[in-house]
């Protein structure tokens, strides 16, 4: 079974600041990552995803992640934080022989002007 | 705008009444799966659909609980004898195979009172 742990599960950044989410996985076999965006009274928006192409992914609104192997991580980061990005953020789960993904519990994120 | 609709968005009910729940995705969304989320959680899986075929269910998935998709278009969500446990929002998500892409309705949020 796979699942994800996102550290933290409030995150602070004044804007303009870089962005930092946090998370890292568990999976027997090659994983496929993605990161969620919820906003307030939203559904969720798939703002990236990993499948086993470039470790570094780019997505939407200027967020980027890196899938590490090695740290068995998937870190979700933006160089300068817009009001716009508070908002909670899930990461997910799945491989390529699985039909179940599995979302961390979330990290909301706050812009402070 | 995911293009995936739910109806109704909310719903109260008292408990031991019978619920159901609907998704519409759009026509390419040949996988449809179900969620539950309940505050301060990530989306939880339920169920999944490719088509009309219901091909995997969580075991946390309790006997009250059944899903449909007849034609391989909508879904329905039914939730049988609800008890206060059952209060979360209910999400669907459609996708169109090998993308990984999941979309997100905006949910129903159930109350049982």
């Amino acid at each position: 079974a796979q699942s994800v742990t996102q550290l933290g599960s409030h995150v602070s950044v004044s804007e303009g600041a870089l962005v930092l989410l946090r998370c890292n996985y568990s999976s027997s076999v090659p994983p496929y990552l993605f990161w969620y965006v919820q906003y307030p009274n939203q559904g969720l928006q798939l703002l990236l995803k990993y499948t086993s192409a470039a470790t570094l992914v780019k997505g939407i609104n200027g967020f980027e992640a890196e899938f590490k192997k090695s740290e068995t991580s998937f870190h979700l980061t933006k160089p300068s934080a817009h009001m716009s990005d508070a908002a909670e953020y899930f990461c997910a789960v799945t491989v390529n022989t699985g039909n179940q993904f599995y979302f961390g519990t979330g990290t909301s994120l706050t812009v402070i002007p | 705008d995911t293009g995936v609709s739910q109806n109704p968005r909310h719903k109260i009910t008292k408990r031991g009444q019978n619920v159901t729940f609907r998704c519409d995705p759009i026509s390419e969304h040949n996988r449809l799966y179900w969620y539950r989320q309940t505050l301060g959680q990530g989306p939880e899986f339920l169920t999944y659909f490719q088509n009309e075929a219901q091909l995997e269910k969580s075991r946390l998935l309790s006997d009250r609980f059944s899903a449909e998709r007849p034609k391989g278009s909508f879904s329905t969500l039914e939730i049988q004898r609800t008890e206060q446990g059952d209060s979360a929002m209910y999400l669907c998500a459609g996708e169109t195979s090998g993308s990984y892409e999941q979309y997100f309705g905006p949910g129903t949020r159930l109350t049982v009172t």
